[in-house]
């Protein structure tokens, strides 16, 4: 079955501390892959994505994910972490090379940051 | 730009009660998603519109669950009569055909007491 198993479920950290969130995903074909964050309050936003090219994929906040084919793994880290970074996180992809097509989803990474 | 608006954002309502909810999507996106994610398990794709077209209704729980989206503008989903079960964030997501990935709304959180 296709599924999306992000590892850690809740993770707390101090401010600066270096941050790596695991995600793999199960499933043979071509993916596109994301991650979102829910800030408090907040509706779902697209943190990145990658959908060819460089595996190593940059977005918002310094933030960044690499791809790992053989891995099946799109892991999402950033060297320094802010109190404001306080959020719940989700892997997700989508199977095949359209551009749309139902997200699948992990079960979430709650993130608390310690100031 | 607005962004994919929700409405109601909460809604508390008894089992065997009927619950309408809506989404309007961003201005111009023919692709309109419904997710739902029940506590403490994941977001779950229950459907996929295309304009006015049901594209993919393979996530939908069972026939409970009616959406609509008539004139391919705002959706809605309603449930009757609703079951403990339903409960749980209902999220909408609109997105452009050459657009990755979606846009999300803040969602609505369901309770069937």
């Amino acid at each position: 079955a296709q599924s999306v198993s992000q590892h850690n479920h809740h993770v707390i950290l101090s401010e600066a501390a270096s941050l790596e969130l695991g995600c793999n995903y199960s499933y043979g074909g071509t993916v596109n892959l994301f991650w979102y964050v829910q800030y408090p309050g907040q509706h779902l936003q697209l943190l990145l994505k990658y959908f060819s090219g460089d595996p190593l994929v940059k977005g918002i906040k310094g933030f960044e994910a690499e791809f790992i084919k053989s891995k099946f793994s799109f892991n999402l880290r950033k060297p320094s972490v802010q109190w404001s970074d306080t959020a719940e996180y989700f892997c997700a992809f989508i199977h095949g090379s359209g551009n749309t097509g139902k997200l699948i989803f992990g079960q979430g990474t709650t993130l608390q940051v310690k100031p | 730009e607005a962004g994919v608006t929700q409405f109601p954002s909460h809604s508390v309502i008894e089992k065997g009660q009927t619950v309408t909810l809506r989404c309007d999507p961003i201005s111009g996106h023919d692709n309109l998603y419904w997710y739902r994610r029940v506590m403490g398990k994941e977001i779950k794709f229950l459907l996929h519109f295309v304009k006015e077209s049901k594209q993919d209704e393979s996530g939908m729980p069972n026939n409970r669950f009616l959406a609509e989206r008539t004139g391919g503008t705002y959706s809605t989903l309603k449930v009757q009569p609703a079951e403990l079960e339903d409960s749980g964030v209902y999220f909408c997501a609109s997105s452009q055909e050459w657009e990755p990935g979606a846009f999300f709304g803040q969602g609505t959180r369901l309770t069937v007491v």
